[in-house]
């Protein structure tokens, strides 16, 4: 299995700060994406970056990507409480299928 | 509004009492499957259709049945639940193999077999 993990498990900053989170995958990727899952509810996409690509930004995130180091990283700039939610990282590999592996998320909590 | 919808949002019932979830989608994507979701382990993907009368397995087939008779429907089919398929399922869609990437998903069936 190419799982990823995401690291830290879990994470508690103070509103306005930055959030960092990481990710690590074990096999060759197409790309990687990054959800986000408010408590209980469907995962919304974020960003997707290709194997190719190193960084790629979007609003207040930035995705980085070291397919030498198999990992990857999601950074929320100037955080708000809704940002509070749990993050997952999601490779993408093979044609046809390219189902989403998904690591077992990063629960992010703001503290207002 | 471009959604993925699923039916119903929570279900209690007994072990062996056959049972559907129903998804469908708006936005005439070809590829749809359906996960799991279980504490510590993530989502893992239970079926995948690639397109009309075209399914397959994923990771964790074992117990589940599908079906796409039409591009928008992709049930998902428990004909004898059992408690170690209590979890949280969510149906999702994409555009087409080799096209965009991103999975747009339902808000998920929370399902509890006793």
């Amino acid at each position: 299995s190419q799982q990823g993990e995401e690291d830290p498990q879990a994470l508690s900053i103070q509103e306005g700060e930055n959030a960092t989170m990481n990710c690590s995958y074990k096999t060759s990727i197409n790309n990687l994406q990054w959800y986000r899952q408010n408590s209980g509810r469907g995962l919304v996409h974020l960003i997707l970056i290709r194997s190719n690509e190193r960084e790629k930004h979007s609003g207040r995130l930035r995705v980085t990507l070291d397919t030498s180091k198999k990992s990857s990283s999601l950074l929320i700039t100037a955080s708000r409480a809704a940002d509070t939610a749990s993050y997952f990282c999601a490779t993408v590999y093979g044609f046809g299928n390219e189902k989403l592996t998904f690591g077992t998320g990063t629960r992010l909590t703001i503290i207002p | 509004e471009a959604q993925v919808t699923q039916n119903p949002r929570y279900l209690i019932t007994v072990t062996g009492k056959k049972l559907t979830v129903t998804c469908s989608q708006n936005m005439n994507h070809e590829y749809m499957s359906w996960y799991r979701q279980d504490p510590g382990l993530g989502l893992r993907q239970i079926y995948y259709s690639m397109n009309v009368e075209v399914t397959d397995k994923g990771d964790v087939p074992e117990g589940y049945k599908v079906s796409r008779k039409e591009k928008r429907n992709f049930p998902l089919i428990l004909e004898s639940p059992s408690p170690n398929q209590t979890s949280l399922y969510f149906c999702a869609s994409r555009d087409r193999p080799g096209g965009s990437y991103e999975q747009y998903f339902g808000p998920g069936t929370r399902l509890t077999v006793t």
